[in-house]
């Protein structure tokens, strides 16, 4: 069964960090791209950031350039985001998702279920 | 990256089509055929409907389809039934390994 499960999510207070990590398992996880997508409650869905198979091209919305990074070990298949300066505006559920081919941004056709980070103090 | 722009409600009755447009640039919607479309039920994970505009994957009927013209793609559902009652989300590559989300259109099936 194709499946991708997040963790890591939590409670964490205003500038702080948090690493969540999604792993993959019944499909070749390094023939394939990765994102994370967020969604704020009650609030429409947000991509995040993106990295193709080897990560050679990685992307960010200009929301958390420069605080978070994606990161990828095709040896555990496992997907990364470390996140930093953590704002409440980044209060959100964060999905996992593999894009349908190796380059970033076709489109996201399996999801996990996703695992919520909320910031405050 | 503004996102793209979606009308926020639509409705229809069973039976009748819909068509919720997908608002972006020449950089974004207008630049590349890859734009997708998501079904999202309340709680659970979206679904993907579309892909690179009017592909359909396995197993989503063919009662959803996908067209672009010009920086607007458009998803139309025909044959409304109550359980196509969700909310609809478009996404497009943007270059530079970025992608944008519409902003959400909910469906009534009235």
């Amino acid at each position: 069964e194709v499946q991708l499960v997040e963790s890591g999510g939590g409670l964490v207070q205003p500038g702080r960090s948090l690493r969540l990590s999604c792993a993959a398992s019944g499909f070749t996880f390094d023939d394939y791209a990765m994102h994370w997508v967020r969604q704020a409650p009650g609030k429409g869905l947000e991509w995040v950031s993106g990295i193709s198979w080897n990560s050679g091209s990685i992307g960010y919305a200009d929301s958390v350039k420069g605080r978070f990074t994606i990161s990828r070990d095709n040896a555990k298949n496992s997907l990364y985001l470390q996140m930093n300066s953590l704002r409440a505006e980044d209060t959100a559920l964060y999905y996992c998702a593999k894009d349908r081919v190796a380059a970033a941004g076709d489109a996201f056709d399996i999801w996990g279920q996703g695992t919520m980070v909320t910031v405050s103090s | 990256q503004s996102a793209l722009t979606q009308p926020a409600s639509v409705s229809g009755s069973p039976g009748q089509s819909i068509t919720i447009s997908c608002t972006g640039t020449s950089s974004d919607v207008g630049s590349y055929n890859l734009v997708s479309w998501y079904q999202q039920h309340p709680g659970k994970a979206p679904k993907l409907m579309i892909y690179e505009g009017s592909k359909r994957p396995s197993g989503v009927s063919n009662r959803f389809s996908g067209s672009k013209s010009g920086n607007t793609a458009s998803l139309t559902i025909s044959g409304l039934q109550a359980e196509d009652e969700a909310d609809y989300y478009c996404c497009s590559y943007a270059g530079s390994s970025t992608s944008l989300f519409g902003g959400g259109t909910k469906l009534t099936v009235l």
